[in-house]
C-alpha cells in the first residue's frame, strides 16, 4: 500500500542529545514537510522540501536540521540547540504544494 | 511573514445544530486547503479551493473561498458526534510554495 511512514511512534531522549526522526513515503510525491504540534495547538512548519537536494526553512527552523538526499526520504534531526523539543512531530508529503498533503502517523518525542 | 488565523478556537455544538468556522490569511493565497484531525490522530486532507469565490460541498460540509482569496469558511450542518475533532485550514501563498496552517477550530459535540 502507498503511504507515508514515520518512525518510531514514540521516542524518548535525554536532554542534550540529538535525535533523528524518520519519514519515508512511497507515493512518488515531490514535496515533503515537517510540522511540530504542541498540545492543543496548531501545526507549525519546521522545514519543507520541493525537490531532492533542496529544502527551505519554515517558521520555526531553529534547533532543527533536515536532508533530502532521496525523493522518498526526509529525515528531521532535533538538535540539542532546540530549547523545547518535547512535541508531536508530523511529516507530510504532496504532489506539489498546490495539492492536498498526506500526513504520517506522527512521532511523539519526549525529552527528559 | 504569512499568517493564517482561524476563529473560533473552540466550538461547542449541540448535536443536530449547524456551525461555521472561519479562516483568514494576511496575504493573498494561491489556494486554501482544509484538514480534519481526530483526537490522538493526524490531519487528514478534506478539500482544496483554488478559484476566487469557489464553493464546494461534501455531504454536510460546505467550503467557501473568498473573492479576494484571503479568507475561507467551513460550514457544517446537522452536526453529528462523528464531526468531533479539530478542523484546520492551510494556505499556500500566490508567490510561494509554503503550506501554512491556521491554529485550528476544536469542535466538541454535545449529544
Amino acid at each position: 500500500d502507498g503511504g507515508i511512514t514515520q518512525s518510531p511512534k514514540y521516542l524518548f531522549r535525554k536532554e542534550g542529545q540529538n535525535v533523528t526522526l524518520s519519514c519515508e513515503q512511497n507515493l512518488n510525491h515531490d514535496a515533503m514537510y515537517w510540522y511540530r504540534q504542541d498540545p492543543g495547538q496548531g501545526l507549525r512548519l519546521i522545514y519543507y522540501s520541493q525537490i531532492v537536494n533542496d529544502f527551505q526553512k519554515g517558521d520555526i527552523a531553529e534547533g532543527y536540521s533536515v536532508s533530502r538526499e532521496k525523493k522518498e526520504s526526509f529525515p528531521l534531526t532535533v538538535t540539542s540547540a532546540q530549547k523545547n523539543p518535547t512535541a508531536f512531530y508530523l511529516c507530510a508529503s504532496s504532489t506539489t504544494s498546490q495539492r492536498g498533503a498526506f500526513f504520517g502517523q506522527g512521532t511523539r518525542l519526549t525529552v527528559v | 511573514g504569512q499568517q493564517v488565523m482561524q476563529i473560533p478556537q473552540y466550538q461547542h455544538v449541540q448535536e443536530g445544530e449547524d456551525f461555521t468556522t472561519y479562516c483568514n490569511s494576511s496575504t493573498t493565497l494561491s489556494n486554501i486547503q482544509w484538514y480534519k484531525q481526530r483526537p490522538g490522530g493526524h490531519p487528514v486532507f478534506l478539500i482544496q479551493l483554488v478559484k476566487s469565490g469557489e464553493v464546494k460541498k461534501q455531504k454536510r460540509l460546505t467550503f467557501q473561498f473568498g473573492e479576494a482569496k484571503k479568507n475561507s469558511s467551513l460550514h457544517i450542518t446537522a452536526t453529528q458526534t462523528t464531526d468531533v475533532g479539530t478542523y484546520f485550514c492551510a494556505g499556500v501563498r500566490a508567490a510561494g510554495n509554503k503550506l501554512t496552517f491556521g491554529g485550528g477550530t476544536r469542535v466538541l459535540v454535545k449529544p
